[in-house]
């Protein structure tokens, strides 16, 4: 039930491209990332549905592919302030509720 | 607008002692969530309340008991402490309940360590 994501870590220098990936075994409904930074609570950065409606950060794109029931968070340009770790989480066609992956922890270097 | 407010931020129990979480939103959110965050496991639901007058389990809800006293509040309570429930407790909110562009927001966390 617990969606996969890839890579578990990954280290950037400052603007530097990074790609999250997380996919489920379950027909999705919605995609969910946030990001959580050490000690905090995780913060919203974007939501896909199924047939392309989404939302979130300006600065943040992903993708949702629907037939392969996976989803990727593209982050380019890292800046210091993209470390944290990245979780997706997602929604099976009508579940009121999100599970989420184990984590991708994201550190950008100078 | 304070968000999502959790007390206390850190708790430690013995086993076998009771104690309630409490959480409230000042959003007007419909929906209220409580997960745990244990290392290397991501967030985990425990509880969750679509609309105010329901409640539903989650994934993990074993050993815990939730209530949603009205539209703002939603507590979580441990009856029984045990070492398994060492963990971080996160509540959450959203303006629905899922099936829409329903992000959640998250409240600080409590810290909880059972000895």
């Amino acid at each position: 039930q617990q969606p996969v994501q890839s890579p578990q870590a990954v280290i950037l220098r400052e603007g530097e491209d990074a790609v999250i990936n997380c996919s489920s075994s379950k027909a999705l409904y919605s995609v969910h990332w946030y990001r959580q930074k050490h000690g905090e609570a995780p913060v919203f950065l974007m939501i896909l549905l199924k047939g392309g409606e989404q939302k979130g950060h300006d600065k943040i794109s992903a993708s949702f592919n629907e037939k392969k029931q996976q989803s990727s968070l593209y982050l380019t340009a890292s800046q210091l302030s993209y470390s944290g770790t990245y979780f997706c989480g997602t929604e099976w066609t009508g579940a009121n509720n999100l599970f989420f992956g184990t984590g991708t922890r994201l550190t950008v270097i100078p | 607008n304070a968000g999502v407010t959790q007390t206390p931020k850190f708790q430690v129990l013995k086993t076998g002692q009771s104690m309630t979480l409490q959480c409230a939103q000042d959003m007007n959110h419909n929906s209220m969530y409580w997960y745990r965050q244990d290392p290397g496991m991501g967030l985990r639901l425990i509880y969750y309340s679509a609309s105010e007058g329901t409640t539903d389990k989650g994934e993990v809800p074993n050993g815990y008991n939730v209530s949603r006293l009205n539209k703002r509040e939603f507590s979580l309570r441990l009856e029984s402490a045990a070492p398994s429930q060492t963990s971080v407790y996160f509540c959450a909110s959203s303006e629905h309940p899922g099936q829409g562009l329903n992000e959640q927001y998250f409240g600080p966390g409590t810290r909880l360590t059972v000895t």
